[in-house]
């Protein structure tokens, strides 16, 4: 099966600086990326996804990019802010599994 | 919509006991299943269902029962509590299959302790 490895598992910066979170997955037929954010006390909910056949996606302060050949994916947050202090999942799944296997989460701390 | 619910939020119990955590989506989502998150563990699959009627293990299954008999509802049943089971509970749905997005949706957790 999948296997989704993610690093670090602490990550702190000072507000106003960017963030680099990354991902490796195992098996080469996933080609669907999401990634979650879970604030204290509640569910992850997806922040951004990457398919297979994307190189490089963005929204606002936050980008995905994904390298197939080498099997790894990674989530860029830019002029961090307080406010995006949470755990952060990535996962991975496959067209023949619609169920994602997640990574262990990155906790974000940005300080003011 | 209110979404993914889950009932209820906190839960003590004592080892041997039997308990339903009860999840319900009024999405019309096919896919539903159950995640359990520990420290350093990230999100791990208990059980999942494809659609009414259709269930199958994921990577932790012992210890937990479900049933899926309504698209709506995907009840996680514990069947002797041990303090292993200590946790947070996790229910997600997805719309399912491609070409439509397969974002999961999650609800917003059930933290249990068992003594």
């Amino acid at each position: 099966g999948e296997n989704v490895e993610q690093h670090p598992s602490t990550l702190s910066v000072q507000e106003g600086d960017s963030a680099v979170i990354k991902c490796t997955y195992s098996d080469s037929a996933s080609n669907y990326f999401p990634w979650y954010k879970q604030e204290l006390g509640k569910g992850p909910q997806l922040i951004i996804d990457i398919r297979s056949n994307v190189g490089e996606k963005k929204d606002q302060r936050i980008a995905v990019t994904l390298n197939k050949t080498a099997k790894h994916f990674s989530l860029h947050i830019t002029e961090t802010q307080p406010e995006d202090s949470a755990v952060y999942f990535c996962a991975a799944s496959s067209g023949g599994s619609y169920i994602p296997t997640f990574g262990r989460g990155t906790s974000l701390i940005v300080h003011p | 919509n209110a979404g993914v619910t889950q009932t209820p939020k906190f839960q003590v119990l004592k080892t041997g006991q039997s308990m339903t955590l009860q999840c319900a989506q009024d999405m019309n989502h096919e896919y539903m299943s159950w995640y359990r998150q520990d420290p350093g563990m990230g999100l791990r699959l208990i059980h999942y269902s494809v659609g009414a009627g259709i269930t199958d293990q994921g990577e932790v299954p012992n210890g937990y029962n479900v049933s899926r008999s309504t698209t709506e509802d995907f009840p996680l049943r514990l069947l002797s509590a041990a303090p292993s089971q200590t946790s947070v509970y996790f229910c997600a749905s997805s719309v399912g299959r491609l070409p439509s997005t397969d974002t999961q949706y999650f609800g917003p957790g059930t933290r249990l302790t068992v003594l």
